[in-house]
Order: structure tokens, then sequence, then C-alpha cells
């Protein structure tokens, strides 16, 4: 089955520094979004992304979270200055319509601001 | 906030059938019921969906009552690969309509 690709699978920043964590989505799907989960809390919504335009987010989305299509594979989550609370498992997903589709997974990046 | 009331744990025997309850008293006539499960902090996985109709997959069945007000996901024989948190979810099938989880069911397969 295609996979959602997620690097790296770890990351350790500094309290204040920029982290992109990059995702690789199904090749033929159009829809991206991504989710976190703090350790042991749920698993929240970030923000869906379709043909270049945000199309929905949370208010966990502040002006210091970006996302961005690259190119024609990569989708990318920037935090500008990170917090300790940004601290948790960051997930990128993919469908190919954004209807009636399962959401497809990566396995998700470790973040952890010191 | 989620649209949905699960049990926070179950056990199950290996081996069994997992009968997994969701609640969603409040759903309209559009919305379609999730089911996804995350396997120790993996990302989430599709496990089934519907609307009215039960439906039954290589994973699952999914029972959903007259009134569409509750749910049951069945994994007809549970295995130790089974526990897991499962979320049953509420959701429009509209394009980029996000995924909500709730805190769904933590289930445990024992031997």
């Amino acid at each position: 089955e295609p996979e959602v690709t997620q690097t790296p699978s770890h990351q350790v920043t500094q309290m204040g520094q920029e982290v992109i964590l990059r995702c690789v989505p199904i090749s033929n799907h159009l829809y991206f979004y991504w989710y976190r989960q703090i350790l042991g809390q749920k698993v929240e919504f970030l923000v869906s992304f379709y043909n270049n335009e945000i199309s929905e987010k949370s208010e966990i989305f502040d002006d210091q979270f970006s996302v961005e299509r690259p190119d024609g594979s990569n989708f990318t989550l920037k935090i500008r200055s990170t917090k300790l609370e940004d601290s948790a498992m960051y997930f990128c997903a993919s469908n190919l319509r954004g209807g009636d589709e399962k959401l497809f997974f990566g396995s998700g990046t470790q973040l952890s601001v010191l | 906030d989620a649209k949905t009331t699960q049990p926070t744990s179950m056990d199950c025997a290996e081996g069994r059938a997992a009968n997994l309850p969701c609640n969603h008293s409040t759903i309209s006539g559009n919305e379609y019921v999730y089911w996804y499960r995350q396997i120790h902090s993996q990302g989430p996985q599709y496990i089934i969906h519907g609307l009215k109709n039960n439906e039954t997959n290589e994973m699952a069945s999914l029972i959903i009552t007259e009134d569409r007000k509750s749910s049951t996901l069945i994994l007809p024989h549970a295995t130790l690969r089974d526990t897991a948190v499962y979320y049953c979810i509420v959701r429009y099938n509209q394009a980029g309509t996000a995924l909500i989880f709730g805190k769904g069911t933590t289930l445990s397969v024992s031997s």
C-alpha cells in the first residue's frame, strides 16, 4: 500500500529556533493535512491544504505556523519560533479527493523543544 | 469538541470478538461515521466508515443503528496486534473537511 513519508522521525531544537517538518504525501493525492499529538493527549487537527491554499485551520494554527508545497512532492510545516509547548508528535496526512476518502497518515515526526 | 462519546477503555481476550460502542446522538443526516485506530503513537490508521447501512471490510464490521444515534465497531477475532486506541469520528464528506479526533477507546487485547 502507498505510504505518506515524514522526515525526520525525531527532531530536537532549541526554544526560539525555526523548524521545518517535511512530508511526502502519496503521489496522486490532492489534499494534505497536518495534525499534532502532545504526549498523552488526543490527536489535534492543525491545517488542511488544497490547490496551494489553506482550506481549513484550527485555533492552534496561529501566525507561528505556516505550510507550503514547495514542489510537486513535498509538503512542509514550518514553526517560526518554537516554544516548549510545541513539543509533540506531528503527523502529516493526505487523501485523493478530500470527501468520502480515507486519510492516509504518516508515522510522524517527534519534535522536542528544549 | 468531538461529537461522539466512547468508553475510555475496554478489554478483550485474544480470538474473541471486540465490540466497541460509540454514541453520536447529535449526528446530522449528511454526516458519516468513521473509525480510525492508533497503535502506540503511530499515525492513525483508517478502519471503516459508513452512513446508514452496515459495512464490512477485511478489518472490521460497522453496525449503525436505524436512528443513526449510535454505532458499534466489531473486530471479529481480536489479536494482540489490535491493541490500540480506537476513534469514532463523525464527519461531513466534503472536500478538505478535517477529521476531528476525540479521546477514543483504549482496547487492550490479552492472551
